[in-house]
């Protein structure tokens, strides 16, 4: 199985911050990785696709780049509805596999 | 563009089954690939399998194999998910997905949308 391991698993910021995650894959997975964000008590929401493709309705202020083993989602400036968990996913070998997440929270 | 309604919230006793539907409206299923994802209270997210309801192929994580059967109706535009031989560790929330496939490529593109989730409780 392809491992995902995001950094950092928690994350403290304020509005405003630029933040960044990373996620490392244990094998080149070319650019087959898609970002999501999680509300509590909500499904996950899609937010880039092949590393680096803004899914429509998604604010530009995220944009995810990266290609083969590393990745990362960067948020320009945090807005108070970011504040959520995230994960990316892997789409190039079965089974499909996420990351353990990154939680986000106000500072 | 397809919108996902799961069925409601389930309690099971150890050992038994659960069926957890997801029904599409907005475009056909045939056009899309369905994924099933759960996610154990206060975990993260876990790929349990795929169906690709034009052929009616599947794929499922080793995990579940054996365990777990995803089944679609066309005429009703509804996926299934069954997953037999319950313990508290399946105890979650179960989320459907749509998915574009690739068929040169032979995986499923990046899950959108989700259904709202169905919460499966084991206990006894």
């Amino acid at each position: 199985d392809i491992q995902l391991t995001q950094s950092p698993s928690f994350l403290s910021a304020s509005v405003g911050d630029r933040v960044t995650i990373t996620c490392r894959a244990s094998q080149g997975i070319d650019r087959y990785l898609a970002w999501y964000q999680q509300k509590p008590g909500k499904a996950p929401k899609l937010l880039i696709y092949t590393a680096t493709t803004l899914q429509s309705g998604v604010p530009s202020r995220f944009r995810g780049s990266g290609f083969g083993t590393e990745f990362t989602l960067t948020i320009s400036s945090l807005q108070p509805e970011d504040f959520a968990t995230y994960y990316c996913q892997q789409l190039t070998n079965y089974p499909i596999t996420f990351g353990q997440g990154t939680r986000l929270e106000i500072k | 563009q397809v919108h996902l309604v799961q069925s409601g919230a389930e309690v099971k006793r150890p050992g038994s089954s659960v069926k957890v539907s997801c029904k599409a409206s907005g475009d056909p299923f045939s056009n899309y690939a369905v994924n099933w994802v759960r996610q154990a209270p206060g975990q993260g997210l876990e790929w349990m399998g795929m169906i690709i309801p034009i052929s009616g192929s599947t794929n499922y994580a080793q995990k579940f194999q054996g365990r777990a059967t995803i089944t679609t109706d066309e005429s009703t535009g509804t996926a299934f998910m069954e997953l037999s031989s319950l313990t508290s560790d399946d105890t979650a929330v179960y989320y459907c997905a749509t998915s574009g496939y690739s068929y040169g490529y032979g995986f499923p593109t990046w899950f959108d949308p989700w259904g709202q989730g169905t919460l499966v409780t084991v206990s006894s």
